[in-house]
């Protein structure tokens, strides 16, 4: 059973409009809150992340929001760029386990000029 | 620093065959995972190392797979013998506590 999902596996969105990437998890004792960013043939990269003490995180065009009633995040990215075209996976931790993040299966983000 | 290095970045071999993929983490971080990608189970952890013990290995899916990390600045993953359902990008991460990792360019494996 998928503890971190992405039920969308792709969206498309015209430049310069606002790109949301969803993300909805089932354990409770997550507490720590992450996205990756990933081109083809290259490792994920960290873009942003967010404690559970919080419900917004904003850096630059990226900014996630934690909704912990509903269990649920959201990564928006405003404006959106060609360059943003990746596939965008969220991953959550529970903090004092020691490393072990759990990764959503990705949304394949398209930027379009 | 170069980052998280991995070696090879493709690998093909035949199915039988002992593969083993190569990492070297960033500098002074105490954390080490291997992870697989695949289409249908996406970004899986498969085991993990702390100051080079490995922590949860629950993630292996076989006795097949080992893994070791004999110092701070490399570690391997083995597969033997290997099968072709193992075909997957192979990431290897690094981190200096429990937060973002850093992941290497990954090793394309394809089993025939």
């Amino acid at each position: 059973d998928q503890q971190v999902k992405q039920n969308s596996p792709s969206l498309s969105v015209q430049e310069g409009r606002i790109s949301i990437l969803n993300c909805d998890y089932t354990n409770s004792m997550f507490d720590y809150f992450l996205w990756y960013k990933k081109y083809p043939a290259e490792g994920p990269t960290f873009l942003i992340s967010i404690s559970s003490i919080k419900d917004k995180n904003e850096d630059g065009r990226f900014t996630v929001f934690l909704n912990k009633s509903a269990k649920h995040l959201s990564l928006h990215i405003v404006p959106s760029q060609p360059g943003d075209s990746a596939v965008y996976f969220c991953a959550a931790s529970v903090s004092g386990s020691q490393g072990n993040l759990i990764f959503g299966k990705g949304t394949k983000l398209s930027v379009k000029p | 620093d170069a980052g998280v290095i991995q070696s090879p970045r493709h690998e093909v071999t035949e199915m039988g065959q002992e593969v083993t993929l190569r990492c070297k983490p960033i500098s002074g971080h105490d954390y080490l995972f291997w992870y697989r990608q695949t289409m249908m189970r996406g970004l899986e952890l498969l085991i993990y190392f702390n100051n080079n013990v490995p922590i949860d290995d629950s993630g292996m899916p076989e006795d097949r797979f080992s893994a070791k990390m004999p110092n701070a600045s490399f570690s391997t993953l083995k597969i033997q013998p290997s099968e072709p359902r193992d075909s997957a990008v192979y990431f290897c991460a690094s981190s200096p506590l429990n937060t973002e990792a850093f992941f290497g360019q990954g090793t394309r494996l394809t089993v025939v």
